[in-house]
């Protein structure tokens, strides 16, 4: 079945520092895609980044980028020179491809927490 | 252009009675979605809609929650004889398509409270 796991429940980083937030999934869908959102307290979804299974890259946009490691099913965000808005609940997210169903499977999320 | 709209953006409703939580997507976009999150957690999907039918309704939790959709745009959420356990914010989502890479946009959600 598939599954999104977050194995960091909190996360705290000193602003202008990188940090990575883990992301594992599983699924036996060859066609698959992962994506991050942020939500911040004010609770809004604000997507970030997506990467497909079949892309040759890792994905970026802007200071996110997704470190995706197929073999080791693993979809790591990194975001870069961290600001005070990031700190927000951060959630990955798995859509298969071969369902009649557009839905994302959350994982349970990560709090981060950018120090100044 | 809009984002997703969602109304109300609170409810506080009394055990046993109905709700109705109300979505409005995007313009254009034919697939719609709705969620739950419980506090502190993930969200846990509830249905999907493409246009309007559903062909996955998988994630309704019992036959006291339904849902529609008319006219290819506004969405409603019913449940009835509302339980506590039903306290949650119910968020609503829409996309172009149900495509694998399609971004779903979410609206601000309907905080709900049963007491």
């Amino acid at each position: 079945a598939q599954k999104i796991t977050q194995t960091q429940p909190g996360m705290f980083v000193q602003e202008k520092e990188a940090v990575t937030l883990d992301c594992t999934y599983d699924t036996s869908d060859p066609s698959y895609g992962l994506f991050w959102y942020k939500q911040p307290s004010s609770g809004e979804m604000i997507f970030l980044i997506y990467q497909g299974s079949y892309d040759q890259q890792n994905a970026t946009e802007g200071r996110y980028s997704l470190n995706f490691q197929k073999a080791r099913k693993s979809a790591n965000l990194v975001i870069s020179a961290s600001q005070l808005g990031d700190s927000a609940m951060y959630f990955c997210a798995m859509r298969e491809g071969t369902s009649n169903t557009g839905k994302l499977i959350f994982g349970q999320g990560t709090t981060l927490q950018v120090k100044p | 252009g809009a984002g997703v709209s969602q109304s109300p953006s609170n409810k506080v409703t009394e055990k046993g009675k109905d709700v109705e939580l109300r979505c409005d997507p995007i313009s254009g976009h034919t697939a719609l979605y709705w969620y739950r999150q419980s506090l502190g957690q993930g969200l846990e999907f509830l249905i999907y809609f493409q246009g309007n039918s559903a062909p996955d309704k998988s994630g309704l939790p019992s036959d006291r929650f339904s849902a529609e959709r008319t006219g290819g745009s506004v969405s409603t959420l019913t449940i009835q004889r509302t339980q506590q356990e039903d306290s949650a914010v119910y968020l609503c989502a829409s996309s172009l398509g149900g495509g694998i890479s399609y971004e779903q946009y979410f609206g601000p959600g309907t905080r709900l409270t049963v007491t």
